[in-house]
């Protein structure tokens, strides 16, 4: 099984509606993040999580909101949600700071909003 | 100005090609250096890490980092088709802070 899932893995909205992305984890770590790929653009940090009490925005965090509701679950919303939000959406899990910071990705979620 | 540029390409080489894939960055607080590489339909996955000026050498890949000119390069020896993705360097500025990301190179290795 894999260590990082996200559901759903493709999903078509429209615009002004509310949209949840879920990620789980089993590798048992603390920290999880949140990004988003756009063609040109790179991977960009939209929120991150260092603990299940620790919620902190990232470089793009207008429009999104997230929840930690478990050390392994961590999920991303797009409360409104508008066609420049179409993207593909990762969640990555890390160990506490150490020489390293691999970051362990998820499979992605591809989100279109019409 | 991004804080690191990355050259998308494509690039296409065939079999057995030396591949160099570079970013530059511009802030002279990131110590910690990465290339994670991507898989079509895939998320990333960390490839080589390095933290000193140098070069690191994991079989046919090599990592280098040149702090003075704030260049970093990935190369890759004897290029197999199993090489084809997109390979993004990332860099931070302390052990387990943020991640900043290159927008990623793609590469495909031509049999």
């Amino acid at each position: 099984d894999a260590d990082v899932t996200q559901t759903p893995r493709n999903r078509i909205t429209k615009t002004g509606k509310r949209i949840m992305l879920e990620c789980s984890q089993t590798k048992g770590h603390d920290r999880m993040y949140w990004y988003r790929q756009d063609p040109g653009l790179g991977l960009r940090l939209i929120y991150y999580s260092f603990d299940v009490k620790d919620i902190n925005k990232g470089e793009i965090s207008d429009g999104y909101s997230v929840s930690r509701q478990a050390q392994a679950k961590f999920s991303l919303s797009l409360e409104s949600a508008i066609p420049n939000q179409t993207a593909l959406y990762f969640c990555a899990t890390s160990a506490p700071a150490g020489l390293g910071n691999e970051q362990f990705f998820g499979p992605g979620t591809r989100l279109t909003v019409l | 100005q991004k804080e690191v540029e990355q050259d998308p390409g494509p690039l296409s080489v065939p079999e057995g090609a030396i591949v160099s894939l570079n970013c530059t960055y511009s802030n002279s607080a990131f110590q910690y250096f990465m290339w994670y590489r991507q898989y079509s339909r895939k998320g990333p996955e960390l490839l080589m890490y390095t933290y000193s000026s140098g070069n690191k050498e994991d079989g046919r890949f090599t990592a280098q980092v040149d702090k003075s000119s704030k260049y970093i390069s990935l190369f890759i020896r004897d290029s197999q088709p199993s090489d084809s993705a997109t390979y993004l360097c990332a860099m931070e500025k302390t052990s387990g802070s943020r991640l900043t990301f290159g927008e990623g190179t793609q590469l495909t290795v031509n049999p």
